[in-house]
């Protein structure tokens, strides 16, 4: 069984450019969720989609937004990027959105914005 | 809003020693709660986590949590330690009406020294 990935491993931008960042779930999995992941902090709650459709939103701008298609891959996209969007990008997938299910988190995309 | 509150962004131990990670949430509903660790480089991988019943949770590697409720908090130990425990170590809480959205701690890097 294939876990959680996520492509690319590592990107460089320039701010004010667009970036977009994807993640393949574990199969079996319809609910994509993604944290950003700031040098030395924990991971924060960007968005989640359940069935392509998005449930729920943490508190990040609207150029933050996303997509999940009918195979619940999953994409981020970053639009007008700045210094403070530097971080670590995680996907976490589950087999559903309820509170018992466990996320499963992938390795991560590593976005540094000059 | 619910938090979560990890005390020591940095502890060491020797190795052979008892580990003890302190995590204290706040939430007005019943919990879940996790803990993750991340090694360098990589994503989140679940440690252990409780949901309802039994307070003392064990999880894998030799590490456990208790649940203590009067006191909101969910610490996380091993008896003794391996210098393979070396990583950076989350605690995270979910509410119900958030579904399975984690909130997360900043973390505690864990040093083990020969």
């Amino acid at each position: 069984e294939t876990g959680v990935t996520q492509s690319p491993t590592h990107l460089i931008k320039t701010r004010g450019q667009q970036v977009t960042l994807r993640c393949s779930s574990q199969s079996g999995h319809n609910t994509v969720s993604w944290y950003q992941q700031a040098l030395g902090q924990g991971p924060q709650f960007i968005f989640q989609y359940y069935r392509e459709e998005e449930n729920g939103r943490g508190n990040f701008p609207p150029r933050f937004s996303g997509l999940q298609f009918p195979n619940y891959s999953s994409e981020l996209n970053v639009n007008a990027l700045e210094l403070d969007d530097s971080a670590l990008y995680l996907c976490a997938s589950s087999l559903d959105s309820g509170r018992s299910y466990e996320q499963y988190f992938g390795p991560g995309t590593r976005l540094t914005v000059t | 809003a619910q938090s979560v509150t990890q005390l020591g962004s940095h502890v060491s131990v020797s190795e052979g020693a008892l580990v003890l990670l302190r995590c204290n949430y706040s939430s007005s509903v019943p919990p879940y709660l996790f803990w993750y660790v991340q090694y360098p480089n990589q994503g989140l991988q679940l440690l252990l986590k409780y949901t309802t019943g039994a307070t003392l949770v064990k999880g894998i590697n030799g590490f456990e949590a208790e649940f203590k409720k009067s006191e909101t908090s969910f610490h996380l130990t091993k008896p003794s330690a391996h210098m393979s425990d070396a990583a950076e170590y989350f605690c995270a809480v979910s509410r119900m009406e958030y579904g399975n959205k984690l909130v997360f701690g900043a973390g505690t890097i864990l040093r083990v020294k020969s």
